[in-house]
């Protein structure tokens, strides 16, 4: 089983639906983000955790909103989803050495 | 200027050949650099972590960090089919846990 799992792993919805993307890992890592993938842009961050009492806005957290409900697991919401969204989003945790460890992303589509 | 640059290529080798895959970077507080392999529709898989300079070897991988360049590479040596994929690079700074900057990757095809 992945150590960083992601759900749903695909996802198409419409213009002003709520989406909710879950994180859960079983690393025991305290810290947690979220990134979003677009093609020539590459990776940008969302939001990060530190902890269950820390969240932090990325570059680009306008739109977006998380909950990290636990050490395991850490969601990202889209209150009401917009086309330019569509992107395929990362979870990733933080070794104690300083790597991140991503999940296998979730492809979600703005109709 | 963005912080980090990579040739976005597509690159395509012969089976077999030596793979040269590199990154400059602007800001001379990075000391964290990591190199990820992303196959189409999945996670980047972590490869290789090193940090500050010098070499560190895994296999048919090696990376090499020139500080005085700002310029990192990641080399494949006999490249195979499976390593056909996305090569991504990235990096941060000491004490900055939140602020991890990558290149926009390079795409490899190695043809047997």
């Amino acid at each position: 089983d992945a150590d960083v799992t992601q759900t749903p792993r695909n996802r198409i919805t419409k213009t002003g639906k709520r989406i909710m993307l879950e994180c859960s890992q079983t690393k025991g890592h305290d810290r947690m983000y979220w990134y979003r993938q677009d093609p020539g842009l590459g990776l940008r961050l969302i939001y990060y955790s530190f902890d269950v009492k820390d969240i932090n806005k990325g570059e680009i957290s306008d739109g977006y909103s998380v909950s990290r409900q636990a050490q395991a697991k850490f969601s990202l919401s889209l209150e009401s989803a917009i086309p330019n969204q569509t992107a395929l989003y990362f979870c990733a945790t933080m070794g104690p050495t300083g790597e991140l460890f991503f999940g296998e992303g979730s492809r979600l589509t703005v109709l | 200027q963005k912080e980090v640059e990579q040739d976005p290529g597509p690159l395509s080798v012969p089976e077999g050949a030596i793979v040269s895959l590199n990154c400059t970077y602007s800001n001379s507080a990075f000391q964290y650099f990591m190199w990820y392999r992303q196959y189409s529709r999945k996670g980047p898989e972590l490869l290789m972590y090193t940090y500050s300079s010098g070499n560190k070897e895994d296999g048919r991988f090696t990376a090499q960090v020139d500080k005085s360049s700002k310029y990192i590479s990641l080399f494949i040596r006999d490249s195979q089919p499976s390593d056909s994929a996305t090569y991504l690079c990235a990096m941060r700074a000491r004490n900055t846990g939140n602020q991890f900057y990558f290149g926009t990757g390079t795409s490899l095809t190695v043809i047997p």
